[in-house]
């Protein structure tokens, strides 16, 4: 299967300092790439959806200002958490939504520390 | 808004005894839905999808648009099925896609 790659897997930053997240498709391009932030033993919590050349759509109660995603190129999404608080560790995951299919293709994921 | 609802966070059976897990959506329009699976260590990787009807790793599941579900089901569970199981959707024009909670499936041996 297609291959998304997510960098760093972990991370362990100070608090006030900003981390950014790479998210990218491997071996396709793709238009869309989601944002998700799953808690212990709970689901994957939709943040926002990341459209390739356009501002990413954000789900209600996620704030923009604080997780900036940019969706530069085809292959790479990057999520940046900005002046990182400790309540912002968490598992963060990105997916890569293969064009013609439709499925989605994750990452390993990425795990944030904020001390 | 909970567009889906999977009312199982843990679910045991026996190896060879069927297993049903249950999926409840809520979305106005026609979405698509899926099942995602998580091995332990592993990412998450796509089951299966309604649309395309097909029985993978011998799980099945039927879209039943009256009652809004798409429970998943095996006839026979064996021990390697036992997973983190999510069930999702996505709006038709793809910009959304939406979890459930998950059902943890023990098959116990």
């Amino acid at each position: 299967g297609a291959v998304v790659s997510q960098h760093p897997s972990r991370v362990i930053c100070k608090s006030g300092t900003s981390v950014k997240i790479e998210c990218r498709s491997l071996d396709f391009q793709a238009t869309t790439m989601f944002w998700y932030r799953q808690f212990p033993k709970q689901s994957l919590m939709l943040m926002a959806t990341s459209n390739e050349g356009s501002k990413a759509t954000y789900e209600q109660g996620v704030e923009k200002d604080k997780f900036l995603i940019n969706h530069a190129s085809l292959t790479l999404s990057t999520l940046t958490v900005t002046s990182a608080h400790p309540e912002d560790s968490s598992f963060y995951i990105c997916s890569a939504r293969m064009p013609n299919t439709g499925e989605l293709f994750f990452g390993e994921g990425s795990r944030l520390t904020v001390l | 808004a909970q567009r889906v609802t999977q009312p199982e966070k843990l679910l045991s059976v026996f190896k060879g005894a069927p297993v049903e897990l249950k999926c409840n959506y809520s979305y106005s329009g026609s979405p698509e839905l899926f099942w995602y699976v998580q091995y332990s260590r592993q990412r998450l990787q796509l089951l299966l999808r309604h649309i395309s009807r097909e029985s993978i790793k011998g799980f099945t599941a039927d879209l039943n648009k009256g009652e809004t579900s798409f429970h998943l089901k095996k006839p026979f569970a064996q021990e390697e099925d036992s997973a983190m199981y999510y069930c999702a959707l996505s709006g038709r024009t793809g910009n959304q896609f939406y979890f459930g909670t998950g059902t943890s499936l023990t098959v116990i041996p």
